[in-house]
């Protein structure tokens, strides 16, 4: 199983600031890995799919970059709405879908 | 707009079963895969099962294999997944959510599963 090691576990910031969410794969995973956003009472939401491609509707200052074992998903300045929790989710095939533990974005 | 609405969670005791439904809206439903993702309490995030935009392939995690089952009907624009013989493991909030490829682009808000005595 490949596991998925996000750091770090807690990210306090204020708005306007520039988020860096880290995600550790124990094994190449290719560029396959995708970034969500899950709010407290809402359905989680995807954000960026095979490393770096943003999902429809997503705003273009939320960004993922990296491939192999390390990914990064960027916030380049923080809305109030931005706040949640993000988890990482790799896809290297059928039979090993993961997620990360999450990272949790609060207001400093 | 795609929604997805989870239930049939509830109370169930060890070793007995419980059937989840997903029904689905806003898209065509028999174009695409579908899984089933849940969360124990203070976990994270596990993949459950999916199935293939024509129920034809189906995959499972290790853990629930040989216990659940995921099926769909189109006709009904809904998902389902058969829960039997449930541990104290299982107790989880489950959600469903629409297939990206192995990606998962829309998601419910989930059903409560508790597995108790």
């Amino acid at each position: 199983e490949i596991v998925l090691t996000q750091s770090p576990a807690t990210l306090s910031l204020s708005p306007g600031e520039r988020a860096t969410l880290s995600c550790r794969a124990s094994q190449s995973v290719d560029n396959y890995l995708a970034w969500y956003q899950h709010k407290p009472g809402q359905a989680p939401r995807l954000l960026i799919y095979d490393a770096s491609n943003r999902a429809t509707g997503i705003p273009a200052r939320f960004s993922g970059s990296g491939s192999g074992t390390d990914f990064t998903l960027t916030i380049s300045s923080l809305e109030p709405e931005d706040f949640a929790l993000y988890f990482c989710q790799q896809r290297r095939n059928w039979l090993s879908i993961t997620f990360g533990q999450g990272t949790r974005l609060e207001i400093k | 707009q795609v929604q997805l609405v989870e239930s049939g969670g509830g109370v169930v005791q060890p070793g007995r079963s419980l059937r989840l439904s997903c029904t689905t809206s806003g898209f065509t439903f028999s174009d695409y895969g579908m899984h089933w993702v849940r969360q124990a309490p203070g976990k994270g995030l596990e993949w459950v099962a999916v199935i293939s935009y024509d129920g034809s392939n189906k995959y499972y995690v290790d853990s629930v294999k040989g216990r659940f089952t995921v099926s769909r009907d189109s006709s009904k624009n809904t998902l389902y997944l058969q829960m039997n013989s449930l541990r104290a493991e299982d107790a989880a909030v489950y959600y469903c959510a629409r297939a990206l490829g192995h990606y998962l682009d829309y998601w419910g808000l989930g059903t409560l599963v508790t597995v108790s005595s």
